[in-house]
């Protein structure tokens, strides 16, 4: 089974911090992808990556950035917390190229900024 | 750049018929997946559509038709484990993929 790990399940951080959530991918998939979940919202692209070191800003990159070093993990990044990134964060991969790949999705990690 | 739409909310009962619509505004689509959500969980996949027509895959069947940017999720023999959230998301070559809103179903007994 495909299987994306998201580093930590439920996190609380204060205003200004810097937020490390992790992801790890073992399919050997060439894309990755970092949504953020809010209620009515549905899920919305922060960024993404198709390759080692390559990445694409998504619709709501303001905040965020990113870091993909080796293909099996891909780090999403708050500079600086802000209590409007208190969210739902889903990590996700599939396979690149073509058409109708199917998106594995992570648990998803709930952050509290306070 | 993006945009897809589907009902907030659809309640239907047990053993019933329920068609969950989607519309679509898009460049450079090339297709149409569904994913449901239970609460607290992660989406996982359940049907695309890379060709206009019907894709039946058990119990749940998924519609496409792009002279229209529209498809649908039809879910049939509901069962109380189908309550769940369920995203229509239009996928760019495999590279890009957003994500509508999202329905939230609700079986009743």
């Amino acid at each position: 089974d495909v299987k994306v790990t998201q580093s930590s399940r439920y996190l609380v951080k204060r205003t200004g911090e810097k937020v490390f959530l992790e992801c790890v991918q073992d399919m050997d998939h060439e894309n990755m992808f970092w949504y953020r979940q809010d209620p009515g919202l549905g899920l919305r692209l922060i960024y993404f990556s198709y390759d080692v070191k390559m990445k694409e800003k998504g619709d709501i990159p303001e905040g965020y950035s990113v870091s993909r070093e080796k293909k099996e993990r891909f780090s999403l990044i708050l500079e600086s917390a802000s209590t409007n990134q208190t969210s739902m964060y889903l990590c996700a991969s599939s396979f690149g190229g073509g058409s109708g790949n199917t998106i594995y999705f992570g648990e998803g990690s709930w952050l509290t900024v306070v | 750049g993006q945009s897809l739409e589907q009902p907030s909310e659809v309640t239907a009962v047990e053993g019933a018929i329920v068609q969950i619509n989607c519309t679509y505004q898009t460049s450079g689509f090339y297709g149409l997946s569904w994913y449901q959500q239970h609460d607290g969980g992660a989406p996982t996949f359940l049907s695309y559509n890379g060709l206009d027509g019907l894709e039946e895959t058990g119990r749940f069947s998924s519609f496409l038709s792009r002279s229209d940017s529209y498809g649908y999720l039809l879910l049939q023999e509901l069962q109380m484990k189908d309550s769940a959230s369920y995203f229509c998301a239009s996928d760019n070559y495999g590279q890009n993929f957003v994500f509508g809103p999202g329905t939230r179903l609700s079986v009743l007994p």
